[in-house]
């Protein structure tokens, strides 16, 4: 059974580009969620979806950031004109429900932003 | 809001050495408690959760305590190896109904042989 999977592992943009970022769930997993590390951070909190609805958005930057989980293919983070500081690695984690229980969430291996 | 402070690393230990990592955390109502590892180049695996006061994680030699009086999990394993070094992380799932984890920075752990 496949973990989560990112892709990709590493992307590098310039500022004002946008960047996509892919998360497939484990199989039998329709919750997933976003986390973004900076530079010597715990990772935090963006967003929550299930398929084709987000629950909680209440972590995503209120501008250039939005997240969507469609009824079929993975989830993708997108950010526009992108800048130094989005630099970062993002990390999806799934569960096969959602919070209400104590539901492990599986993490991805991350990807990893440069912005130039 | 919810926060999780945990020891700045790196901490380097000798293997067979007893290792603890300290981690505190502020939370509205009774938040369930995991510390996560995250080995070179892959995503973060659970290792050990609690869900209430009192009650001990552990997996893998590590434990740690749900200690609501302190507000602590501190992780702690007797004798610790190489295949240990790794990063770290306490986390909190608030019981305020919140989705999302809220992470502690990460302790990065090396053991040398």
């Amino acid at each position: 059974n496949a973990g989560v999977m990112q892709n990709p592992r590493h992307l590098v943009r310039r500022r004002g580009q946008e960047a996509r970022l892919r998360c497939s769930p484990m199989k039998g997993h329709s919750h997933v969620y976003w986390y973004r590390q900076l530079p010597e951070e715990g990772l935090k909190f963006m967003v929550y979806l299930q398929k084709e609805n987000i629950i909680d958005e209440s972590g995503m930057p209120k501008e250039r950031f939005s997240a969507e989980f469609p009824k079929e293919g993975p989830s993708i983070l997108r950010i526009q004109q992108v800048v130094r500081g989005d630099s970062a690695a993002y990390f999806c984690a799934s569960s096969p429900t959602g919070t209400g229980g104590l539901n492990e969430q599986f993490f991805g291996p991350g990807t990893r932003l440069t912005v130039l | 809001g919810d926060s999780v402070t945990q020891m700045e690393g790196p901490v380097t230990l000798s293997e067979e050495a007893f290792l603890t990592i300290n981690c505190t955390y502020t939370a509205t109502g009774y938040p369930s408690l995991f510390w996560y590892v995250q080995y070179p180049g892959e995503g973060l695996q659970l290792l050990l959760k609690a869900t209430k006061a009192d009650d001990k994680g552990s997996n893998k030699g590590f434990e740690a305590t749900y200690r609501k009086e302190t507000t602590s999990f501190h992780l702690e394993k007797g004798s610790v190896q190489v295949s240990d070094s790794a990063v770290y992380f306490c986390a909190l799932r608030s019981g305020g109904g919140a989705d999302g984890l809220t992470f502690g920075k990460g302790t990065h752990l090396i053991i040398q042989p």
